[in-house]
């Protein structure tokens, strides 16, 4: 069936530093969704990408879909507290009864002062 | 903002005992879903439901595992006999569209410890 894989497992960054969070998908996606679940919390929707080499911008945060829609990335410039959590992205399983949406494993950002 | 509900926050249950967790999803949301978390893991989906209807169940053990909906509107999750292994976040989502175009909107889970 249909993985959704993430690297890095875990990121520890200076606050201001860089951070990219990647997945691969084994399959094509229609589609790929984003969700950032803070320590202790649940999952919370960021974003949908839909096209082919597709960018969005989130102030510091930036979604990319990869022109095979097999992959995405997250990057978050220059890090806060705020972006600590754990970041997942989710391509969507296709059945002939349904549709839902499958988790990586997530990446998990720790920012330090 | 709309939020779906989720009670209890936490459970503590005991090897071979019944537990249930109710979930309350976005007032409007036909598309509800059941996931477990298992601490450093993303979500898995155990059940979907569309209005009152189980979409796909695959994933539910349901030897021990049920799932209900009965209204199209709240729904509950059961697990009897609980064993050790089912430690873990139980979340419950629900979306506009069965096509979660909009994304999920998850409940603040039910976090279960088997001892």
């Amino acid at each position: 069936g249909q993985q959704v894989m993430q690297i890095p497992q875990y990121q520890h960054v200076q606050e201001g530093e860089d951070f990219t969070t990647y997945c691969n998908s084994s399959t094509t996606l229609s589609n790929i969704q984003w969700y950032k679940q803070r320590p202790g919390g649940h999952p919370v929707f960021l974003i949908q990408l839909v096209k082919s080499g597709e960018v969005k911008k989130q102030k510091r945060l930036t979604f990319q879909f990869g022109e095979a829609k097999k992959n995405s990335s997250l990057h978050i410039t220059a890090t806060q507290t705020t972006d600590v959590g754990t970041y997942f992205c989710a391509g969507p399983i296709v059945s002939n009864s349904g549709y839902a949406l499958n988790f990586g494993k997530g990446t998990s950002l720790l920012v330090t002062p | 903002e709309a939020e779906v509900a989720q009670s209890p926050r936490y459970k503590i249950t005991e090897k071979s005992q019944a537990v249930a967790f109710w979930c309350d999803p976005i007032s409007g949301h036909a598309t509800l879903y059941w996931y477990r978390q298992i601490l450093g893991q993303g979500p898995e989906l155990l059940v979907q439901f569309q209005d009152e209807s189980v979409v796909d169940d695959s994933q539910l053990p349901k030897d021990r595992f049920s799932a209900e909906r009965l209204k199209g509107v709240d729904s509950t999750l059961k697990i009897q006999p609980a064993e050790l292994g089912d430690s873990a976040m139980y979340l419950c989502a629900s979306s506009f569209t069965g096509y979660g175009g909009l994304g999920y909107t998850f409940g603040s889970g039910t976090r279960l410890t088997v001892v």
